[in-house]
């Protein structure tokens, strides 16, 4: 069974910094996995989609890597700002489920 | 507006109530879902659809049923409602087939079971 698991579970960091959330998963076999940021009481925005063949994906100043050898994922931050501030998740689509599976999520808080 | 729509996006009811929830998407995609998310738990899948006449059962789906009224309408219902469905509950889509299979959320709904 696929578990997904996102340390630290809450980040505080000062502006400007560059900064790297975690998520690990158990299962290899998978089909893409996804970032989402989530705002308190707002619904999922999806970040960046890497799918299995890929290692990593940049939109701005994020990046997503992958390794799935060792089942994980990171998702870098470049020069953090106080909008960055969100619950950022994880979620791992593994193959043969036609489901994704998703962490408990990086509550993360940017300070000006 | 909304790709993904939710309605209500609040809602307080009792316990024993029945309650749907409805999701509406204009992005045109065949698959549509239903996740709960709960502190500390992260979402966990409760129903998903591949087009109108398949529906299927997700990960914790006692107490729960669906309907899916057309492509662009997916219904969840709780017959009976009881306070540990208290949760934030959204819907979700995305395009069949292909390699991406990336997943657009509605804004959620936050239910309340007293």
């Amino acid at each position: 069974k696929q578990e997904v698991t996102q340390i630290p579970a809450a980040l505080s960091v000062p502006e400007g910094e560059n900064l790297v959330l975690n998520c690990s998963f158990t299962d290899s076999a998978i089909y893409n996995l996804q970032w989402f940021r989530q705002d308190p009481g707002k619904g999922l925005t999806s970040l960046l989609l890497i799918q299995s063949s890929q290692r990593e994906q940049t939109s701005g100043r994020l990046n997503a890597s992958l390794d799935k050898s060792s089942g994980r994922s990171t998702l870098y931050i470049a020069a953090s700002q106080p909008g960055d501030s969100a619950t950022y998740l994880c979620a791992v689509f593994t193959s043969g489920t036609y489901k994704y599976i998703f962490g408990t999520g990086t509550r993360l808080k940017v300070l000006a | 507006d909304a790709d993904v729509t939710q309605t209500p996006r609040n809602r307080i009811t009792k316990t024993g109530k029945r309650i749907m929830l409805e999701c509406s998407q204009t992005k045109g995609h065949d698959r549509m879902y239903w996740y709960r998310q709960d502190p500390g738990l992260g979402l966990r899948l409760i129903y998903y659809s591949f087009d109108v006449k398949d529906i299927n059962k997700g990960e914790i789906s006692d107490g729960y049923s669906v309907s899916r009224q057309a492509q662009a309408k997916f219904s969840l219902s709780l017959e009976s409602a009881i306070p540990n469905q208290t949760a934030l509950y959204f819907c979700a889509t995305s395009p069949a087939g292909g390699i991406r299979d990336e997943q657009f959320f509605g804004p959620g709904t936050r239910l309340t079971v007293l």
